[in-house]
This record gives structure tokens, sequence and C-alpha cells, in this order.
């Protein structure tokens, strides 16, 4: 099955600052790849998702990256707040596989601090 | 649009009771629905797959008689957790989707805090 892995585990930058959070996949077979942003308590949100047909994908401060040969996707974003300070959860999914009983794969989670 | 309504918020209750939890799409209809339980600063573990009209999906190890789930239409999906225990306790959350490689939307979560 996929395996999705995260890194760091936390991450923390000074405003204005750019952070990037790494994922890792393992099944060639997944083709979307979306981030979602999780403030405790609350439920996740989606921020951005990429498609395997795509290198990169942006929205303002946020951008994707996917390698697909290398089976790796990264979040970028540029000029932090500290209004983005959440933990970041990054899943793999193949749309021929999630609606069979199978769902996302969620990397653990990347912890981001943004210090003022 | 896409926004998914979870109920209750938060619950606290006695040891034995049985809790149930809603998830509902309000704008889109919801073939699937997942339902996860969230630790403490780690990830969203999958617990059951819910499809409108048939059984659930369980991942191995969640026991399918301790967590009913019936998902009756196409835009409601509940989660009972039968004769809740402390170890239950935890945030459940549930998810909701259009199709396959569609993003998951999100309810709110459930705090589960059983005494």
């Amino acid at each position: 099955g996929e395996n999705v892995e995260q890194h760091p585990s936390t991450l923390s930058v000074q405003e204005g600052d750019s952070a990037v959070i790494k994922c890792t996949y393992s099944d060639s077979a997944s083709n979307y790849f979306p981030w979602y942003k999780q403030e405790l308590g609350k439920r996740p949100q989606l921020i951005i998702d990429i498609r395997s047909n795509v290198g990169e994908k942006k929205d303002q401060r946020i951008a994707v990256t996917l390698n697909k040969t290398a089976k790796h996707f990264s979040l970028h974003i540029t000029e932090t707040q500290p209004e983005d300070s959440a933990v970041y959860f990054c899943a793999a999914t193949s749309s021929f596989r999630d609606n069979y009983g199978q769902n996302f794969v969620f990397g653990p989670g990347t912890r981001l601090s943004v210090l003022p | 649009g896409a926004v998914v309504s979870q109920h209750p918020s938060r619950v606290i209750c006695k040891s034995g009771t049985s809790v149930k939890i809603e998830c509902r799409s309000l704008d889109f209809q919801a073939t699937t629905m997942f339902w996860y339980r969230q630790f403490p600063k780690q990830s969203l573990m999958l617990m059951a797959t819910s499809n409108e009209g048939s059984k659930a999906t369980y991942e191995q190890g969640v026991e399918k008689d301790k967590f009913l789930i019936n998902h009756a239409s196409l835009t409601l999906s509940t989660l009972t957790v039968t004769s809740a225990h402390p170890e239950d306790s935890s945030f459940y959350i549930c998810s909701a989707n259009t199709g396959g490689g569609q993003p998951q939307h999100f309810g709110d979560g459930t705090r589960l805090s059983i005494l």
C-alpha cells in the first residue's frame, strides 16, 4: 500500500522567511497530492493541491512542486506570517483508489511556528 | 461550496454510554465519507470508509462492533461509539468528497471525553 513520509516534523522560521515541507510517497499509482493546514482544535483545511500531470502550482504565497520520478512533493510558503503557524499535512491518493475502500494516505504532519 | 457539518462538537459522558456522531455534506452529494481519529499532536488515522447504501470498510485494528457506521443517504453518515470507555476519548473527524481523486472536505470534528 501507499506510504507517505513527511519532513521535518517541526519547523520554526522567522516572520518573512520561507518555509519548505517535503513529502515522499511510495506508490507510483498515486496521482493526486493535497496539502492541508490544521490549526489547534480545528478541522484540516485544504490549502493547495497538485495532480500528477503538472510539476508546479502556485497560489499567492503558497506553492507546491511535484517530482514524479523521485516520488516527492513539497510545499513552499513564502513571506511567512504568524497566522501561518499550524500543523501541515500532506497526502497522496490515486483517483482510481480512494473510492474503493482506501483513502488518502496522510503524512505524519509538520508543526510550523512562525516567530514574530 | 463543499461544506461538511459534524455534530456534536463536544461530548462528555460516563463510561458505558453510547455516543452518536453525525456527519453531513451540506451542499454536495458524498458517495463516500471517511471517519478519522486523531490523537493529540498526531496525524489523522483512518478508521473506516463509509459508502452510501453499503457496509463500511474498516481499517485493520478498528472494531466494527465498537464503532458502528451507517451511511443511509448521500448526505449523511453516522458513527456510533458503543459502550464507550475512557480509552475511546479522542478527537473524531469525518470527511467527504465527490469522487475519486477529489479533495476531501472535513467536518469540524467531535471531541469525545469519557469519564
